[in-house]
Formats: C-alpha cells, sequence, structure tokens
C-alpha cells in the first residue's frame, strides 16, 4: 500500500545540536515530496520540496533535506537547532503531481536549553 | 505573497447547529482549494478537493452531504459542517493552489469544538 512513515513521534535535541527527521515513503515512482513545520494552533508551512533534479535541497530556516531513491527517503536535516524550531514537523508526498498530498503522522521536535 | 486566510479561528456550537468556515487566498486567485482535518496529535486527511466552479471531489469515506463544500470563487472557499455533532470537532485547514503554482499554500486553521 502507498504510505508516508516517518518513524519518529517525538525527537528532544539541545539547542545548537544537529537534527535529522526521518522520511521514508512507499510509492512506485518517485512522488513529488514536501516537509511542512506547524506550530501548536497553526496552519503548515512550507519547509522545502523536492520534484526532480538535485537531491539535496536546501529551504527556508536553514532546513534541507536529501531524496535518496534507493532508500525511498526524503529526511529533514538542520546542522544546528534553535530554540524557536520546536514544532511538529510533517512530511508529505504527492504522488501524481496533481497537487494531492499525503500527510506522515508527524515528529513532534523539542528543544532543551 | 500566497496568503491563505480562514475564519473564524476557532467556534464552539451547539450540536445539531451548522458551522460555516471560509478560506480565503488573499493576493492569489485559487483555482483549486483543498479542505483537510486534523484530530488532536494526528497527521491531517485530505476531506476534499474543489476546483473553482465545480462540485468539490471527496475522499473515501467523507460524507459529502454532511461537509459542504462551495468554491463559488477564485477566492473563496467555504466548508459547511451541517448538524455537527461533538464527533466532528476537530481542527480544519484549508489550502489553495493557483495554476501556476507548484505547491499549495495553508491557512491558518479553525478549531471547532461541538458540545
Amino acid at each position: 500500500a502507498q504510505s508516508v512513515t516517518q518513524p519518529d513521534i517525538h525527537i528532544t535535541v539541545s539547542e545548537g545540536a544537529s537534527l535529522e527527521l526521518r522520511c521514508n515513503y512507499s510509492y512506485g515512482a518517485t512522488p513529488y515530496l514536501f516537509w511542512y513545520v506547524q506550530s501548536p494552533g497553526q496552519g503548515l508551512q512550507l519547509l522545502l520540496k523536492y520534484f526532480s533534479g538535485d537531491t539535496l535541497v536546501q529551504g527556508i530556516k536553514g532546513f534541507e533535506a536529501e531524496f535518496k531513491r534507493s532508500q525511498s527517503s526524503f529526511n529533514l536535516r538542520k546542522p544546528s537547532v534553535h530554540w524557536s524550531d520546536a514544532a511538529e514537523y510533517f512530511c508529505a508526498v504527492d504522488p501524481g503531481g496533481g497537487n494531492k498530498l499525503t500527510f506522515g503522522t508527524g515528529t513532534q521536535l523539542k528543544v532543551e536549553l | 505573497g500566497a496568503v491563505v486566510s480562514q475564519h473564524p479561528s476557532w467556534v464552539i456550537c451547539k450540536s445539531g447547529t451548522s458551522v460555516k468556515i471560509e478560506c480565503r487566498s488573499l493576493d492569489f486567485q485559487a483555482t483549486t482549494m483543498f479542505w483537510y482535518r486534523q484530530f488532536p496529535k494526528q497527521s491531517l486527511m485530505l476531506m476534499a478537493t474543489s476546483n473553482e466552479g465545480s462540485k468539490a471531489t471527496y475522499e473515501q469515506g467523507v460524507e459529502k452531504d454532511k461537509f459542504l463544500i462551495n468554491h463559488a470563487s477564485l477566492t473563496l472557499s467555504t466548508l459547511t459542517v451541517t448538524s455537527a455533532h461533538p464527533e466532528d470537532s476537530s481542527f480544519y485547514i484549508c489550502s489553495a493552489r493557483a495554476d501556476y503554482q507548484e505547491t499549495q499554500y495553508f491557512g491558518p486553521g479553525t478549531r471547532l469544538l461541538v458540545l
């Protein structure tokens, strides 16, 4: 079955530490891939997206993500986390390019000062 | 650019009443709008997709007679929860996309509590 998996429900990191949030997908072809961030009670903000081309994608707020076809993964990274990065992060895929997004279950990031 | 608003941001209503939520694209014309539902500590689930001037396309399991969607203009879509019940309490989020945009832009969400 087609799916998006974020294996980590919660992650806690210290401010200044590096961060990697995992995302795996299960689709026949390479879908369009997205990472969104959601602060409490708020809508979603797009961090970055991958459609094709360079597999390392730069986004806003210092985030980047790397598409690895062999692993069907699109992990989100940040070299140095800030306390304001505490939020819920969602990986999403658009299998057919028709803008119909399927979201992962999300990873709640907590940042310790 | 690409700002999407929702109104109201939160609403409390009695069981059996209907509630209308508005989604507006403020600085672009949204040919397509999407409605999502998010339960506490869960992911977003797509409810329906609406194209301006057309009937909405509902996802499997979503009752179209209960969740009425109207996309009458290129800047406004409405979701009406009819005869709301406590189990309809949720966070409803819309998104919008213009033909020339590769991605959809999300509104801030509407929290609905049905008593």
